[in-house]
């Protein structure tokens, strides 16, 4: 049973372009949740989705940030014109009941550097 | 001031050392993990407690949720330890988890 899998595992962008981080939950899982690293700072939580639901997404930024977790395929974080200050790591878990009955399972993250 | 606090913030010790590292939270939870982060950045859960206490190999995770306060502890610890631990609560109500800033250990051997 292969873990979560996020791709690409490190993404370079020059400001004003988009990106598009891709996480795969394992096997049976159908939660999906979404973090970020700012360098040098703590975790913290963006959005949290079932299949073709945004649960919670208080933690993400109001302009250029969107999440999705299609019925079929990996559920994908878009940032909208990448500024330097969107250089981080974001990380993907996924459990296959609610955050509240299960652990996470978090994904090798993506690496994203803002030229 | 952050709703999850750890200490200390960076620990070093000799192999073979016992440690604790804890976790003070001032809100309601449902549930604390203690995360491990390599140093290659990799995320690994390690517990997930509500009461009482857990033990893995040489890990032992303890809670007590009057006082809200957690501590993780690793008995003969060893180099290849050496991580940042993270604590996160789980507030209740909500289906997100909140961070600790987390503690840098460093094992020497």
């Amino acid at each position: 049973n292969a873990g979560v899998m996020q791709n690409p595992r490190h993404l370079v962008r020059r400001r004003g372009q988009e990106a598009r981080l891709r996480c795969s939950p394992m096997k049976g899982h159908s939660h999906v949740y979404w973090y970020r690293q700012l360098p040098e700072e703590g975790l913290k939580f963006m959005v949290y989705l079932q299949k073709e639901n945004i649960i919670d997404e208080s933690g993400m930024p109001k302009e250029r940030f969107s999440a999705e977790f299609p019925k079929e395929g990996p559920s994908i974080l878009r940032i909208q014109q990448v500024v330097r200050g969107d250089s981080a790591a974001y990380f993907c878990a996924s459990s296959p009941l609610g955050v509240s009955y299960n652990e996470q399972f978090f994904g090798p993250g993506t690496r994203l550097t803002v030229l | 001031k952050n709703e999850v606090e750890q200490s200390p913030q960076n620990l070093t010790a000799q192999e073979g050392e016992f440690i604790t590292i804890n976790c003070s939270y001032s809100v309601g939870i449902s549930a604390l993990h203690w995360l491990q982060q390599h140093p290659g950045g990799g995320i690994v859960s390690l517990f997930m407690l509500s009461s009482g206490k857990k033990k893995h190999g040489r890990l032992i995770a303890t809670i007590n949720i009057q006082e809200k306060h957690s501590s993780l502890h690793i008995t003969a610890s060893h180099p290849r330890d050496s991580a940042v631990y993270i604590c996160a609560v789980l507030i209740q109500g909500a289906q997100k988890l909140v961070f600790g800033q987390g503690t840098r250990l460093t094992i020497n051997p």
